[in-house]
């Protein structure tokens, strides 16, 4: 089955201690995104990956690390989290000949104290 | 500044009742702009992109429409499993590969 997958889905951390959420696709997709979702300000794209090896800011990029060293993973990686990186992650990944349609995986909900 | 903006915020129907959302645009070149669907507690869900001024898809009781300033995302009597958030996103030529997504607008379709 064609899917984008998250881990973990739910996690709750202190300020300041280095996590990891990791994104995987199975659909040889070049293209991968980060977004944070928080209510008021909807989804906003953090960083983005148009091949291996390479990547971008989006709109948010502060406080945040990307790799993408395979081209099936995309990790996002939080150096020393704050309360305000609280929210709602979804990874994303599309073809390049399709870009437009990503595929969204199930969310990753962190809470930062 | 490139923004995206959907109106109403959120839209109660009757099964039935037919109606719009808006999606208004304002990006220096227009590359693409994308409708998704998201459930509670889900990853939005692709429907449909739109790359030019007049263009028109459909996809069962849903039609997508685009001009130059705006989209319409029209639902044709609707049912109650058409109910979630609709997301309307753009690229715009000026911004790379980044993509701009609106706030949504919530739907409710009441039986």
């Amino acid at each position: 089955e064609a899917q984008v997958t998250q881990n973990p889905r739910y996690l709750i951390t202190v300020t300041g201690k280095k996590l990891t959420v990791t994104c995987s696709q199975n659909m040889n997709h070049e293209y991968m995104s980060w977004y944070r979702q928080d209510p008021g300000l909807g989804l906003r794209q953090i960083y983005y990956s148009m091949n291996v090896e390479v990547t971008d800011k989006g709109d948010v990029p502060e406080g945040y690390k990307v790799s993408r060293k395979e081209k099936r993973n995309f990790p996002l990686i939080l150096e020393s989290p704050s309360p305000n990186q609280t929210s709602l992650y979804f990874c994303a990944s599309s073809s390049h000949t399709d870009r437009n349609e990503q595929f969204f995986g199930p969310g990753t909900r962190l809470t930062v104290l | 500044e490139d923004q995206v903006t959907q109106s109403p915020e959120a839209l109660r129907l009757q099964e039935g009742e037919s109606s719009s959302l808006n999606c208004s645009y304002t990006v220096s070149g227009l590359r693409g702009l994308f409708w998704y669907r998201q459930d509670p507690g889900k990853g939005p869900e692709f429907l449909f992109t739109l790359y030019s001024a007049g263009e028109e898809k459909e996809k069962e009781r849903l039609k997508a429409t685009l001009t130059k300033k705006e989209s319409f995302l029209h639902i044709t009597a609707p049912k109650p499993e058409d109910s979630a958030t609709y997301l309307c996103a753009v690229q715009a030529i000026s911004r790379d590969d980044k993509i701009i997504f609106g706030k949504g607008t919530r739907l409710h379709i009441l039986p």
